[in-house]
């Protein structure tokens, strides 16, 4: 089985940078996801990670570390309109489908 | 970008009735499509997988003669909601995703908002 967890919600100021922390517990892995919610809409895509390490991407990086169970979203140069819900997802061994974490609710405040 | 959409956007429907939601991939072939649900401040949850041509895959503790879906194109697949009650309320989303094998990216559709009265 599957277990994620990441913080509920989180609060940061416009022009800062936040951290949203994923930690998780899989029998098999295939990568992590992490996509981006705004209230009521469908998640958007924003980061793929399957081997260790740092990918960034404009604003947005993310960072894996297989042997922790451990990831997470950095966002920088925070917008009013990053606030949004982050789901964090892993995608298990042999398996294309995702398990998606609670998701941690943003609030950037000016 | 591979574009997914969903119809309806929202629905209202009254108890007993069934709901069809329908969800395409408008510019790349879905070998796969995932139906998810989601409820209030809640993340979301798998509802089911389905391949073309084949039978859905339902995860635990979803019936499938409640929630029939079939995909019977590389660009559509419908979810049924059958004798539709007020728990069934909620956001349902579908994903697409183009290539055979794991971790291909899944497209989202924008989502159906189910309100059963």
């Amino acid at each position: 089985g599957q277990n994620i967890d990441q913080p509920t919600e989180m609060t940061a100021t416009e022009g800062a940078i936040v951290q949203i922390n994923c930690t998780y517990q899989t029998s098999g892995f295939n990568g992590l996801f992490w996509y981006q919610q705004h209230a009521g809409e469908a998640p958007t895509f924003l980061s793929y990670n399957v081997l260790d390490g740092l990918e960034e991407k404009g604003r947005f990086s993310s960072f894996l570390s297989r042997s922790k169970g451990y990831s997470y979203l950095l966002l920088k140069e925070l917008q009013m309109k990053d606030s949004a819900s982050y789901l964090c997802a892993l995608s298990g061994a042999g398996s294309y489908q995702l398990t998606f974490g609670k998701g941690t609710k943003l609030s950037v405040i000016p | 970008g591979a574009v997914v959409s969903q119809h309806p956007s929202w629905v209202i429907c009254k108890s007993g009735t069934s709901v069809k939601i329908e969800c395409r991939s408008l510019d790349f072939q879905a070998t796969t499509m995932f139906w998810y649900r989601q409820f209030p401040k809640q993340s979301l949850m798998l509802m089911a997988t389905s391949n073309e041509g084949s039978k859905a895959t339902y995860e635990q503790g979803v019936e499938k003669d409640k929630f029939l879906i079939n995909h019977a194109s590389l660009t559509l697949s419908t979810l049924t909601v059958t004798s539709a009650h007020p728990e069934d309320s909620s956001f349902y989303i579908c994903s697409a995703s183009g290539l055979a094998g794991v971790n291909d990216e899944q497209f989202f559709g924008p989502g159906t908002r189910l309100t059963v009265l």
